[in-house]
């Protein structure tokens, strides 16, 4: 089982991310996906998780309607569409799946002028 | 929002020695309880889900009980490669919550 996030960076308050995170070696279609931010001062923070059929998608206040979670199960991947960054969005980015028992290495996310 | 708050913040032991990490929800979550360890430069490894069942790999020094809102992590005797921070996790309501961690130390 691998997840392998990418898409990290640094970016100006305001900007767009698009993090993307590639499964392999489990049933992605059958997982429900989600996206976990670190901070040294959060600590773990849930953003957010959609459903193995994308019916539903489940997000964090702080960040509804400025994220959106997607995924393309022929790429058995799953994104986390970022805009209008804060500086507060500065993290690192960690996928999860198989009900949190497989996580990627993270991203990280700097939003900085 | 359940807020998770885990007991110690840090606790120091030594090898050998059993450890009991504290975590108390603000309401009930019923058995919905995961725990985690992390490890410098790592992402969290899951080790306990449903408060009391242990993760696939996972030793069997590793134990956790409770229900409701007061939940413990037992490791039964300590080995060198415990000492890491461990987090504990809530998915009965959204937003799934995380506890602010206790950092397991070497004596």
């Amino acid at each position: 089982v691998l997840l392998v996030e990418s898409g990290g960076g640094l970016v100006q308050p305001g900007g767009s991310l698009r993090l993307s995170c590639a499964a392999s070696g489990f049933m992605f279609s059958n997982s429900w996906m989600t996206w976990i931010r670190q901070t040294p001062g959060k600590g773990l923070e849930w953003v957010a998780t959609i459903k193995e059929d994308g019916s539903e998608k489940f997000y964090l206040d702080s960040v509804k309607g400025r994220f959106a979670i997607s995924t393309d199960n022929a790429k058995n991947s799953v994104y986390l569409q970022m805009n209008s960054l804060r500086a507060e969005d500065t993290a690192v980015y960690y996928c999860a799946g198989r009900n949190f028992e497989s996580w990627g290495q993270g991203t990280l996310v700097t939003v900085s002028s | 929002e359940i807020v998770l708050t885990q007991s110690p913040a840090t606790l120091s032991l030594s090898p050998g020695e059993r450890a009991t990490l504290s975590c108390r929800a603000s309401q009930s979550v019923n058995i919905y309880l995961t725990w985690y360890q992390q490890k410098p430069g790592q992402a969290p490894r899951l080790l306990i889900y449903d408060a009391s069942n242990r993760a696939t790999g996972i030793p069997a020094r590793f134990s956790g009980s409770g229900s409701g809102t007061d939940f413990t992590l037992t490791i039964s005797s300590l080995e060198p490669e415990d000492f890491a921070v461990y987090y504990c996790q809530q998915r009965s309501n959204w937003p799934i919550t995380f506890g602010q961690g206790t950092n397991l130390e070497i004596k």
